[in-house]
């Protein structure tokens, strides 16, 4: 199976502060990499698929980078909806795996 | 737009069975797949499976292996996920999302909570 690894799990950070995760997987992965946003008592919503494509709907401080083992979510201006879980998704290879998630709190 | 309408929340005995049900809309629903996710109670996801509402194969997570069986009914657009031989590990909150193909989960069911206990 393919290990999905985030850092940080925790991170504390301010209003229009720049926010990058890392997701890195245990082999390379090509670009099949989706970012996840999770709420408290909310279903996970897709951000971020093919490592660096936006979903319709999602705000433009979102982007995503890398390709092969190493990828980063970044969040350009972070807005008080963004305080959330994030979590990374592989799916070059059965079974699919996520990342441990990062917990984006208020600093 | 796409939705996913889960079944309501279980609560179950040690060895019991659970069947959840996952209602789809705004969508052709044999065009995607369905693919289940389950969290624990304060932890991460974990992909349990997919199944091709298209014709019905599936892929298990080997985790699950022998005691998951995914369905789906194209009459009414629901999908199934039934886990047997429960135990207190498999509390969670438990997700169906679509999925083309084992690839990205957009939109996700809200989650249905299935507590095992004596």
């Amino acid at each position: 199976d393919i290990q999905m690894t985030q850092s940080p799990s925790t991170l504390s950070a301010s209003v229009r502060d720049r926010v990058t995760i890392t997701c890195r997987a245990s082999q390379s992965i090509s670009n099949w990499l989706a970012w996840y946003q999770q709420k408290p008592g909310q279903a996970p919503k897709l951000l971020i698929f093919k490592a660096s494509s936006l979903e319709s709907g999602v705000p433009s401080r979102f982007s995503g980078s890398g390709s092969g083992t190493e990828f980063t979510l970044t969040i350009s201006s972070l807005q008080p909806d963004d305080f959330a879980t994030y979590y990374c998704q592989q799916y070059n290879s059965s079974p699919l795996t996520f990342g441990g998630g990062t917990k984006v709190e208020i600093k | 737009q796409a939705q996913l309408v889960q079944s309501g929340a279980e609560v179950k005995k040690p060895g019991a069975s659970v069947k959840v049900s996952c209602k789809a809309s705004g969508y052709t629903f044999t065009s995607y797949g369905i693919s289940w996710v389950r969290q624990a109670p304060g932890q991460g996801l974990e992909w349990m499976g997919w199944i091709s509402a298209y014709n019905g194969n599936t892929n298990y997570a080997q985790n699950f292996q022998g005691r998951l069986t995914m369905t789906t009914d194209t009459s009414t657009n629901t999908a199934y996920m039934e886990l047997r031989s429960l135990t207190f590990d498999d509390t969670a909150v438990y997700y169906c999302a679509r999925d083309v193909g084992e690839n990205w989960c957009d939109p996700w069911g809200q989650g249905t909570l299935v507590t095992v206990s004596s």
